[in-house]
């Protein structure tokens, strides 16, 4: 199944500022899907991302404060842009994976200061 | 709309206990697929099961067994003699196939404690 790299693995950032996260694939995949995960709480779908297309956001998810590039079929990045402490959360990538599972980047880990 | 509820916020057994993670799902699509994911400390998820809307036979994996039931729109989860390594964030999702994003929803999870 694929494995994916996930970067960077945690962070710290001031209010105000943006952080990109990156998910690099090791195979080819047509989805990747990008999700948050608040403290003690379930994960929570931002965006599908396609490559060659603008990604789809959730509802409650926007453009403007999580742009996403999917420049090829094995490269994605989130943006968290204009940063508050409410931001902080685990941010993980996903691809469908064998045997019908997901797999999912080891998250990266924002605190907001 | 799709829907996955995990009543039980939080478990606690003694090691060697079996215990049941209860899931229940709600969709409008005739196939769909579930799956449960397991959220150890160190924060990755692990993939345990996928199962698809079409087969209902039960499934065991070592200590592991799962519990598809269409009739209740249940997909429970079993450990059995669970050991202190079961202790984790347990995560039941659904896909529907319909869904042309093939996205998974979650449900919020049940947290695991293993007591020594």
């Amino acid at each position: 199944s694929a494995v994916i790299s996930q970067k960077p693995s945690r962070d710290i950032c001031q209010r105000g500022t943006s952080l990109t996260i990156q998910c690099q694939v090791d195979s080819q995949v047509t989805m990747m899907f990008w999700y948050r995960q608040q403290p003690g709480q379930s994960l929570t779908l931002i965006a599908t991302a396609n490559q060659g297309s603008e990604a789809t956001y959730e509802s409650g998810f926007v453009i403007d404060k999580f742009p996403i590039s999917r420049p090829n079929l094995t490269f994605s990045t989130l943006t968290v842009s204009n940063m508050s402490p409410e931001d902080s959360s685990i941010y993980l990538c996903s691809v469908q994976a064998g045997r019908g599972g997901y797999t999912f980047g080891s998250g990266t880990r924002l605190t907001v200061v | 709309a799709q829907k996955v509820t995990q009543a039980q916020t939080e478990i606690s057994v003694v090691e060697k206990e079996d215990v049941t993670l209860d899931c229940v799902y709600e969709t409008r699509d005739t196939t769909y697929y579930l799956f449960w994911y397991k959220q150890p400390p160190s924060g990755e998820l692990v993939f345990l099961i996928r199962r698809n809307s079409f087969d209902e036979q039960n499934e065991i994996s070592g200590r592991y067994s799962w519990n598809f039931q269409k009739s209740t729109s249940s997909f429970n989860f079993t450990i059995t003699a669970s050991q202190v390594v079961d202790s984790a964030v347990y995560f039941c999702a659904l896909s529907e196939a319909q869904n042309r994003d093939d996205k998974i929803i979650f449900g919020k999870g049940t947290r695991l404690h293993i007591l020594p």
